[in-house]
């Protein structure tokens, strides 16, 4: 898991609360990404940031929001609009912004949400 | 539309036999390709990666795997599984667009399983 931390590692929410998925790495990457994954469908790009203070949506931003003050963190807020939001989400981090494309990523324990 | 498909939902073999997991792409332009193994409740770890030149990439662990560019295809190999070799095999792809829309963004495919029996 490298030198990516997520907490926590299960998460329990209510209906109608938002809840904050922590993303830390010390890695000094500048990109990081924040993963949706559900059984048999892979993984699915909610949000993702190339530097401090700028982030754009992915695949399935809608009921997600980020922020991205530090370099080297990079929390998830799932709101009350995200209408199915149990599932394991995955934060990564990957070096500078001129190897994008080919630098692997690193990816985090993961934290596991459950709407009750 | 841009894609990656692992055909197999679960692959099957004995312990010492050879080992392959299927991946084929559907991009423009040149790929990256990746491949990712997930033991259960935890995180990707990367294997191996394919970015240009030999079309046979040697990674973490004894994998390999083979870049087929009129096949569109990357399949993941090991000449001698393991027990331990069990668990779920990502392939993904990042497409070699050039320009202002470069986001690093993975393609994934939906995972393979792997079962390796003693």
């Amino acid at each position: 898991d490298g030198g990516i931390t997520q907490s926590p590692k299960y998460l329990f929410r209510k209906e109608g609360q938002n809840v904050t998925l922590s993303c830390e790495q010390n890695l000094n990457h500048d990109a990081m990404y924040w993963y949706r994954q559900d059984p048999g469908q892979g993984l699915r790009l909610i949000y993702y940031s190339q530097i401090v203070n700028d982030f754009q949506k992915g695949d399935i931003a809608e009921g997600y929001s980020v922020s991205r003050e530090k370099k080297e963190s990079f929390p998830l807020t799932v709101t009350s609009a995200q209408k199915n939001p149990t599932a394991f989400y995955l934060c990564a981090s990957s070096p500078g912004l001129a190897g994008v494309l080919y630098n692997e990523q690193f990816f985090g324990p993961g934290t596991r949400l459950t709407v009750l | 539309a841009q894609s990656v498909a692992q055909p197999e939902d679960q692959v099957n073999v004995a312990e010492g036999n050879p080992l392959t997991v299927k991946c084929t792409y559907s991009v423009s332009g040149n790929p990256y390709l990746f491949w990712y193994v997930q033991y259960p409740n935890r995180g990707l770890q990367f294997l191996l990666k394919y970015i240009t030149g030999d079309n046979l990439v040697k990674g973490s662990y004894g994998f390999e795997a083979e870049f087929n560019k009129s096949q569109t295809s990357f399949h993941l190999k090991k000449p001698s599984a393991l027990v331990s070799d069990s668990a779920l095999y990502f392939c993904a792809v990042s497409p070699s667009v050039h320009g202002s829309g470069n986001t690093g963004k993975l393609i994934f495919g939906q995972g393979t399983t792997l079962q390796v029996k003693p």
